[in-house]
């Protein structure tokens, strides 16, 4: 079964300190990954995929396809970056399925 | 051009009756999907619509929710007999329909069952 999975709930760090956010998912396929982000009161939107292998807002993103996974980093936390963040798979380029999500809490 | 509308923002219904939720995806969008959102349970994936048919329905939870799309465009997602575990937000996107679109997301519609 394909499924997305993010460990942490909750993640708080202070600003400027590195935030490194886990994905890990299982799909049999060939994976197409994403992550999405939910600033307070705004609808969700996209941040970054990988195959566009883009750093967006300071965030980069690797596949891992050995270690199944796909973590999204920064290395200076700011406070704008608090949100909820989702990491997405998507089967056979479609149809998307999402992790539970982390909120990231920036800390002044 | 326009986003993803959904409509009503808001609902609140009693238990045991129906609500239709609309969506209006962005022009052009082929593929349309609903998915839910609950409290501390992230996003549930409902349905998926390429055009006007529906390839993956697994997401469903009960026989009380289906979805139509027509004309390639509005769709509404219809809960019957609504239970208070319905209570929700109720997202609709939009996609081109290709291989690795991303998906474009509406506003929601919040759902509470009394």
């Amino acid at each position: 079964a394909q499924r997305v999975t993010q460990p942490e709930k909750l993640l708080s760090v202070f600003k400027g300190a590195p935030v490194e956010l886990k994905c890990n998912y299982s799909y049999s396929g060939s994976p197409e990954l994403f992550w999405y982000v939910q600033y307070s009161r705004q609808r969700l939107q996209l941040l970054l995929r990988h195959i566009s292998r883009e750093s967006i807002k300071g965030f980069t993103a690797d596949l891992n396809k050995g270690e199944t996974s796909f973590h999204l980093k920064k290395p200076f936390a700011q406070e704008e970056d608090s949100a909820m963040y989702y990491c997405a798979l998507a089967r056979d380029g479609q149809n998307f399925v999402f992790g539970p999500g982390t909120r990231l809490s920036v800390l002044p | 051009g326009a986003g993803v509308s959904q409509s009503p923002s808001n609902k609140v219904t009693e238990k045991g009756k129906d609500v239709e939720l609309r969506c209006d995806p962005i022009s052009g969008h082929t593929a349309l999907y609903w998915y839910r959102q609950s409290l501390g349970q992230g996003l549930e994936f409902l349905i998926y619509f390429q055009g006007n048919s529906a390839p993956d329905k697994s997401g469903l939870p009960s026989d009380r929710f289906s979805a139509e799309r027509t004309g390639g465009s509005v769709s509404t997602l219809t809960i019957q007999r609504t239970q208070q575990e319905d209570s929700a937000v109720y997202l609709c996107a939009s996609s081109l329909g290709r291989l690795n679109s991303p998906l474009h997301f509406g506003n929601g519609t919040r759902l509470t069952v009394t």
